[in-house]
């Protein structure tokens, strides 16, 4: 089925780096949302996209529509050790009709060395 | 305050012994779902629902039920569970689906082991 690919699946990082992920489709896409899992926990949406080029920020956090509709991207900047997590990207299914199905990215790691 | 609240948070079952899985939302929010994750998958739709009455199947919905007879509650049933369930589950909701981009609610997850 309709799956969404993140990139890189894990990432180790020092305390007060930047940190860049991104996520690709094979289809179009009209809303991107990016969730952070804490250890332990449910998913918490960070940053929800709703048009082809837009930029927003949460904090520490950027995020970014693709222009192709088909890729977003995130950003945090001088990560913290609360930072770690597992990062999640996901949008509606692509012609969806009435469903209101929301697909998944696989996800990515990350762990910030104090 | 507003959650989505699951029960049990861990549970370990044998093969067959039917389970039920509680999700209950205080947000009257007319759009619920259970997801399933699993290490490289990430999270997969497992049923949905859009509002009382109304279920629909998700991704991966073979060996579970589900039931929405009250707008806060939805259940998730697996009549006669097998070690391929075993995995962390999710129950969401939200105020309008994801199609309109507003994202869900999660609880916090059961973990449930089939021996």
């Amino acid at each position: 089925g309709q799956q969404l690919n993140q990139s890189p699946q894990s990432m180790f990082i020092q305390e007060g780096e930047d940190v860049s992920m991104n996520c690709t489709s094979s289809s179009i896409f009209n809303t991107w949302l990016w969730y952070k899992q804490d250890p332990g926990e449910g998913p918490v949406l960070l940053i929800a996209l709703y048009k082809a080029g837009e930029l927003t920020s949460n904090g520490r956090l950027t995020a970014q529509f693709g222009i192709t509709r088909k890729d977003s991207f995130l950003n945090i900047s001088a990560s913290i050790p609360s930072d770690v997590g597992i990062y999640f990207c996901a949008g509606p299914k692509p012609y969806g009709g009435a469903t209101n199905k929301l697909i998944f990215g696989t996800g990515t790691l990350l762990a910030v060395q104090p | 305050e507003a959650q989505v609240t699951q029960n049990p948070r861990y549970l370990i079952t044998v093969t067959g012994k039917k389970l039920t899985v509680t999700c209950s939302q205080n947000m009257n929010h007319e759009y619920m779902s259970w997801y399933r994750q699993d290490p490289g998958l990430g999270l997969r739709q497992i049923y949905y629902s859009m509002n009382v009455e109304v279920t629909d199947k998700g991704d991966v919905p073979e060996g579970y039920k589900v039931s929405r007879k009250e707008k806060r509650n939805f259940p998730l049933i697996l009549e006669s569970p097998s070690p391929n369930q075993t995995s962390l589950y999710f129950c969401a909701s939200s105020l309008l689906g994801g199609e309109y981009g507003y994202g869900y609610t999660f609880g916090s997850g059961t973990r449930l082991t089939v021996v």
